[in-house]
């Protein structure tokens, strides 16, 4: 079954902790994306990567991280994650880059 | 001013009703338009792609007007089952989508 799978769903963590959302693809897909959505504000984009070892920030890259060493891995790394990173957060997948994405189910982050 | 802006309702319908949803974008050199569904707090999936002479699928028609740049939404005989966020999305062709905050239709019995 075609699947975006990240992990984990729900997390709570404390300033300045860092802390790893994985997201896997088994479509081989080379896009994919990873989005916050805040309420009042939709999806904004953080990173995308086209390909492996390509990554190019999105919209709202400030302090976030990522990483595409394989085609089906695109982890979303907070270094020192701070409140205002406390959102819902979306990765995405898609073959010819935006034409339809695919996206795991979320992880809602909350950070004291 | 938001880069694409949609009405957040919500639209309050009764079953069988049509109703219509627009969004507005603000590059025009934007080239790609979709309409995505999201059920409460789950994963946005694709509705539909949106093209330059309108397209149908069903109940739904999405239309582009690029002289006012605007996209619509048009949902005949609402369904409860389309209660739901229904996200407006633009792309300038690259890899770099851009989301509106949605437009919230609730469909009622």
């Amino acid at each position: 079954e075609a699947q975006v799978t990240q992990n984990p769903r729900y997390l709570i963590t404390v300033t300045g902790k860092k802390l790893t959302v994985t997201c896997s693809q088994n479509m081989n897909h080379e896009y994919m994306s990873w989005y916050r959505q805040d309420p009042g504000l939709g999806l904004r984009q953080i990173y995308y990567s086209m390909n492996v070892e390509v990554t190019d920030k999105g919209d709202v890259p400030e302090g976030y991280k990522v990483s595409r060493k394989e085609k089906r891995n695109f982890p979303l790394i907070l270094e020192s994650p701070s409140p205002n990173q406390t959102s819902l957060y979306f990765c995405a997948t898609g073959t010819g880059g935006v034409e339809k994405l695919f996206f795991g189910s979320g992880t809602q982050l909350s950070v004291l | 001013r938001k880069e694409v802006e949609q009405d957040p309702g919500p639209f309050n319908v009764p079953e069988g009703a049509t109703v219509a949803f627009n969004c507005t974008y603000s590059n025009s050199a934007s080239q790609s338009f979709f309409w995505y569904r999201q059920d409460c707090r789950k994963e946005p999936k694709l509705l539909m792609s949106v093209y330059s002479s309108g397209n149908e699928d069903g109940r739904f028609t999405a239309q582009l007007n690029r002289a006012s740049q605007y996209i619509s939404l048009l949902i005949r005989d609402s369904k409860l089952s389309d209660s739901a966020t229904y996200l407006c999305v633009v792309s300038t062709g690259g890899f770099k989508t851009i989301f509106g905050a949605g437009t919230r239709l609730f469909v009622k019995a």
